[in-house]
């Protein structure tokens, strides 16, 4: 089993609806989230990060933690298609400078 | 606030040749994390550096690949004898002492013929 398992997609939704975007993961350990986003042949951008179980919101973004399930989600209202990207869930085990381990990521498009 | 510097964007190398990739971390950032990222794999860790000090290696090839961080300038990332398996983007994060988020750059791809 990997450490941190998500589904690759495609994902394709209508320009408007609400996405859902999900990883789960094997070490308990993990106790820092984020999740990034990479368009196409360009570097990974952070979007939002945040400690143990719990939501937290900015904009049109949520990010929701469940560590009794070891299930993290984001999700995006009011999709654009400027949202069509790569996204990425990285979780770390230590507060200080850890390295990150990566899902695959989801490639998502937003149709308009 | 320029955000973190990789050079150079694209790489050709033909096999069994040198490749030097570097990274200049953000502003006020002392750590710097080197990872890789294969066709429809996830971004894959490799090294961990402060100023001068390599912290962490686990996810190093042993052969071949070595990586530094100079108190002046920098850091590099460098392949030595590269073979075609080396392909991939390799992407260059920085971050603050104490903080987990890590910023990237825009990465360097390389290819080798």
């Amino acid at each position: 089993q990997k450490e941190v398992e998500q589904d690759p997609g495609p994902l394709s939704v209508p320009e408007g609806a609400i996405v859902s975007l999900n990883c789960t993961y094997s070490n308990s350990a993990f106790q820092y989230f984020m999740w990034y986003r990479q368009y196409s042949r360009k570097g990974p951008e952070l979007l939002m990060y945040t400690y143990s179980s719990g939501n937290k919101e900015d904009g049109r973004f949520t990010a929701q933690v469940d560590k009794s399930s070891k299930y993290i989600s984001l999700f995006i209202r009011d999709s654009q298609p400027s949202d069509s990207a790569t996204y990425l869930c990285a979780m770390s085990v230590d507060s200080g400078n850890t390295p990150l381990v990566f899902g695959k990521g989801t490639r998502l498009s937003v149709i308009a | 606030n320029a955000g973190v510097m990789q050079n150079p964007r694209h790489l050709v190398r033909r096999r069994g040749q040198e490749a030097r990739l570097r990274c200049s971390p953000m502003k006020g950032h002392s750590h710097v994390y080197w990872y890789r990222q294969l066709p429809e794999e996830g971004l894959k860790f490799m090294v961990y550096l402060q100023k001068e000090n390599i912290i962490d290696e686990s996810g190093m090839p042993k052969e071949r690949f070595s990586a530094e961080f100079p108190k002046e300038g920098p850091s590099i990332l460098r392949i030595q004898q590269v073979v075609r398996g080396d392909s991939a983007a390799y992407f260059c994060a920085s971050s603050p002492l104490g903080f987990y988020e890590q910023y990237f750059g825009p990465g360097t791809r390389l290819t080798v013929t």
